[in-house]
């Protein structure tokens, strides 16, 4: 089964420097890996998806995302935070070996964004 | 293009009543998705319809659930016998019926069970 660990649930980081959110994963198969985006009271929005194309994937509102085989890794960048990106970030996998392609998610990690 | 809906927002039930819950997919998605979100976990797996067949579910999804989608379309989500632990964000989803199509979620339903 494919599942997602998610390093660290908070993450603070001052405008205007680099954000770095950590997402492992374990899967059977070729993974396809997506992060989402979820602020408050709100649903989850895609930032980015890898799909077995390039490994360096870039996203909306300025994010990017590295695909690393050998590291099982896809970890989220930025690389100058702004107040707006304060929010909860989510890591997930597709399994796509039954019969959808349903989603395992990490358990999320909220940045905050300091002046 | 207006989205996912889901209706309602919120709900406040007392514990041991019937909910239902609502979702209307993007029109042109065959795929539609449920998930439940409780407080500081990311979302898990519930239920998922291609068109209007119910093709896998979850074994977080008890007997006290039931999920329809009887067109094809909208599709509902009703919880009987409502219990504390029940308390959570449902979310619904849909999508194209490609592996690797994007599934678009809606702003979900917040359940609250008293």
């Amino acid at each position: 089964a494919q599942s997602v660990t998610q390093l660290g649930s908070h993450v603070s980081v001052s405008e205007g420097a680099l954000v770095l959110l950590r997402c492992n994963y374990s899967s059977s198969v070729p993974p396809y890996l997506f992060w989402y985006v979820q602020y408050p009271n709100q649903g989850l929005q895609l930032l980015l998806k890898y799909t077995s194309a390039a490994t360096l994937v870039k996203g909306i509102n300025g994010f990017e995302a590295e695909f690393k085989k050998s590291e099982t890794s896809f970890h989220l960048t930025k690389p100058s935070a702004h107040m707006s990106d304060a929010a909860e970030y989510f890591c997930a996998v597709s399994d796509y070996t039954g019969t959808a392609s349903k989603l395992t998610f990490g358990t999320g990690t909220r940045l905050q964004v300091m002046l | 293009d207006t989205g996912v809906s889901q209706d309602p927002r919120h709900k406040i039930t007392k514990r041991g009543q019937n909910v239902t819950f609502r979702c209307d997919p993007i029109s042109e998605h065959n795929r539609l998705y449920w998930y439940r979100q409780t407080l500081g976990q990311g979302p898990e797996f519930l239920t998922y319809f291609q068109n209007e067949a119910q093709l896998e579910k979850s074994r977080l999804l008890s007997d006290r659930f039931s999920a329809e989608r009887p067109k094809g379309s909208f599709s509902t989500l009703e919880i009987q016998r409502t219990e504390q632990g029940d308390s959570a964000m449902y979310l619904c989803a849909s999508s194209g019926a490609g592996l690797t199509d994007t599934q678009y979620f809606g702003p979900g339903t917040r359940l609250t069970v008293l």
